[in-house]
């Protein structure tokens, strides 16, 4: 199958800086990443629909300003944080859509557990 | 707009016997569904989908469309089951999938 990594597995970062996290479909090309958000014990809350070299498509409630995605290859989307606040903290999940085998599957990455001081 | 249920948060069986996670989806149209689950320090990943109407691990989920359901089961649990089970739809033409809130299953020894 596809495998989706995901880059860092955890950070731990001070009150008011900004954080990057990355998605990479590592064997195969995905124009479309997705990125979601999990709080304990709940589903996942999609945030945004990631489209290489278009800008990102939010889900209704979510800040563009300060969740910025960035799909600049086929291989690679960023999440960025930006001034980062406690209520931030949380596990942040991006999946990739592979076409490849005449259906269409997401395949999740492994989440990045952000937390903010 | 689209929405799925799982009307149950947990779900706790004894080995060997038969189980049912159920999912219920509102949606007007054509909908792709799907079940990922998700074991215990793992990434979720795909379990099945209905257009595929396989069977995977012993698990099968046939789409009912006039009770708009696409309910997941297995005549005999294993204890490997146990995880979190998620039911998914994706609207058609739709890029993005629509999650339920999973049903968290045990098997007991």
């Amino acid at each position: 199958g596809a495998v989706v990594s995901q880059h860092p597995s955890w950070v731990i970062c001070k009150s008011g800086t900004s954080v990057k996290i990355e998605c990479r479909s590592l064997d195969f090309q995905a124009t479309t990443m997705f990125w979601y958000r999990q709080f304990p014990k709940q589903s996942l809350m999609l945030m945004a629909t990631s489209n290489e070299g278009s800008k990102a498509t939010y889900e209704q409630g979510v800040e563009k300003d300060k969740f910025l995605i960035n799909h600049a290859s086929l291989t690679l989307s960023t999440l960025t944080v930006t001034s980062a606040h406690p209520e931030d903290s949380s596990f942040y999940i991006c999946s990739a859509r592979d076409h490849r085998r005449g259906q269409e599957t997401q395949y999740f990455g492994p989440g990045t557990r952000l937390l903010v001081l | 707009a689209q929405r799925v249920t799982q009307p149950e948060k947990l779900l706790s069986v004894f080995k060997g016997a038969p189980v049912e996670l159920k999912c219920n989806y509102s949606y007007s149209g054509s909908p792709e569904l799907f079940w990922y689950v998700q074991y215990s320090r793992q990434r979720l990943q795909l379990l099945l989908r209905h257009i595929s109407r396989e069977s995977i691990k012993g698990f099968t989920a046939d789409l009912n469309k006039g009770e708009t359901s696409f309910h997941l089961k297995k005549p005999f649990a294993q204890e490997e089951d146990s995880a979190m089970y998620y039911c998914a739809l994706k609207a058609q033409g739709a890029q993005k999938l629509v999650f339920g809130q999973g049903t968290r299953l045990t098997i007991n020894p």
